[in-house]
């Protein structure tokens, strides 16, 4: 069955330290592959979005990158800040088919 | 930011009432999805449509309904809500390039 695993279901590290979320799939072939951000009681929103024939994309202290062979992206955020507290979603879409989310990660940044 | 909007926010209701919650976006996308969302857990698509007067059901059974007369518009109706309905239902539209801009989600509540 087609499944999304986000790494633990919590994260906490400590502010100006690089968090690394995780999202693997199975029994998808993505086109192109998502991260969102969602604060508490907020809808989600758009952060990056990485296509099947990329590595990697940056923005700002962003970077994702999408292993279509290990059927995983890693999500970056470099010199984090308390600010950055959230839960981070990860999205595929498959060609022809609508978006899947995965449970998503809660992220900490602690001061 | 952007520009799509719910209403209301939040509602409390009894069980047996009607209604609707709304939904409109001013960038002209074609693509619009309801999903819904219970706290701290993943976003499932309960319906979808890819234009005017197009619209299906999504993997998550639901007994709502919905409608797109106007391309800004794609409202979602509850005939008769019941406690098991008491959720957050966020609403999305999609550029062209494939990023979904969600609104800030109606929570309802029916007792």
């Amino acid at each position: 069955s087609q499944k999304i695993e986000q790494n633990s279901e919590a994260l906490n590290i400590q502010e100006g330290k690089t968090a690394t979320l995780t999202c693997n799939y199975t029994n998808y072939s993505p086109a192109y592959l998502q991260w969102y951000r969602q604060d508490p009681g907020r809808g989600p929103v758009f952060l990056l979005l990485i296509r099947e024939n990329e590595k990697e994309k940056r923005k700002e202290r962003l970077k994702v990158t999408f292993d279509t062979t290990l059927k995983q992206s890693l999500f970056h955020i470099t010199a984090s800040q308390p600010a950055d507290s959230a839960t981070y979603l990860c999205a595929l879409h498959n060609y022809g088919q609508n978006f899947v989310f995965g449970p998503g990660t809660r992220l900490s940044v602690l001061p | 930011e952007a520009d799509i909007y719910q209403t209301p926010r939040y509602l409390v209701i009894g069980t047996g009432k009607k209604i609707t919650l709304e939904c409109s976006q001013t960038m002209g996308h074609d693509k619009m999805y309801w999903y819904q969302q219970d706290p701290g857990m993943e976003l499932h698509l309960i319906h979808y449509s890819y234009g005017v007067n197009s619209t299906e059901k999504g993997d998550l059974s639901s007994e709502s309904t919905v409608s797109r007369i106007r391309t800004e518009h794609f409202p979602l109706t509850l005939e008769s809500a019941r406690p098991s309905h008491t959720s957050q239902y966020l609403c999305a539209s999609m550029r062209g390039s494939g990023e979904l801009f969600f609104g800030e989600g109606s929570r309802l509540t029916v007792l």
